[in-house]
């Protein structure tokens, strides 16, 4: 059974840095694309970007360069997404997802979310 | 970046309606459109990908269809555990854009 096991909420003060991690079981890690994804409070989702588990090769969302930094841990299939320099618009729930197989560009399994709060 | 206009953004349908929610895109996409429901608290599921094949496990009563700029979600008597909601999202070309979601309730 394919399982995305994201960490714990988090609140962090503005200008800090959060990193979150995504733990994944069941599937070839390193054979698969992890997505990053955010979404406000009743708002759209927004894609942040992309990594493939076999070389860390990356793809991010123009809006998230130098926000977000995605990398991964191949002996432990996990995969972590850095945010920095945040705000209160960084508040939010972040999801990872696996894209489905190939060049599909589509989600076809998702972590639970975690939600970051950021406030003083 | 390829905009994704969905509607309506909220529905309410009885059990046993059929119910349609659309997707427009702002380009050609080719069919690379997927379908997601996300229930209250929870991370979004697979519905439907390539525009009108169905994930795996996901009941036959949720069809998609659609072709170019267009793209319909339908829900074919709806039941009590379709109340989510519900965006479509385009695979065609980077950054992935998802629509802005339709709330769908029992009336």
């Amino acid at each position: 059974e394919v399982q995305l096991q994201q960490s714990g909420a988090e609140l962090v003060k503005p200008g800090a840095s959060v990193k979150l991690s995504c733990k994944t079981s069941g599937y070839t890690f390193s054979n698969y694309y992890m997505s990053w994804l955010k979404q406000m409070p009743g708002q759209n989702i927004e894609w942040i970007g992309n990594i493939y588990g076999g070389n860390g090769g990356t793809g991010y969302n123009q809006k998230f360069k130098g926000k977000a930094t995605l990398t991964v841990d191949k002996s432990s299939s996990t995969a972590y997404m850095d945010l920095s320099s945040l705000t209160s618009e960084d508040s939010a729930v972040y999801f990872c997802a696996r894209r489905a197989w190939g060049a599909r560009r589509y989600f076809d399994y998702w972590g639970q979310g975690v939600m970051v709060t950021v406030s003083s | 970046d390829i905009q994704m206009t969905q509607s309506p953004a909220s529905l309410s349908a009885s059990l046993g309606e059929t119910v349609s929610i659309e997707c427009l895109a702002s380009e050609g996409i080719s069919n690379d459109l997927a379908w997601y429901q996300q229930k209250s608290g929870k991370s979004p599921q697979l519905l439907i990908y390539a525009a009108s094949r169905l994930q795996d496990g996901v009941p036959s009563r949720f069809s998609g269809s659609g072709s170019g700029t267009r793209y319909s979600l339908k829900i074919s008597g709806m039941q009590p555990e379709d109340e989510a909601d519900y965006f479509c999202q385009q695979s065609y070309k980077y950054p992935l854009t998802f629509g802005s979601g339709t709330k769908l309730e029992i009336k």
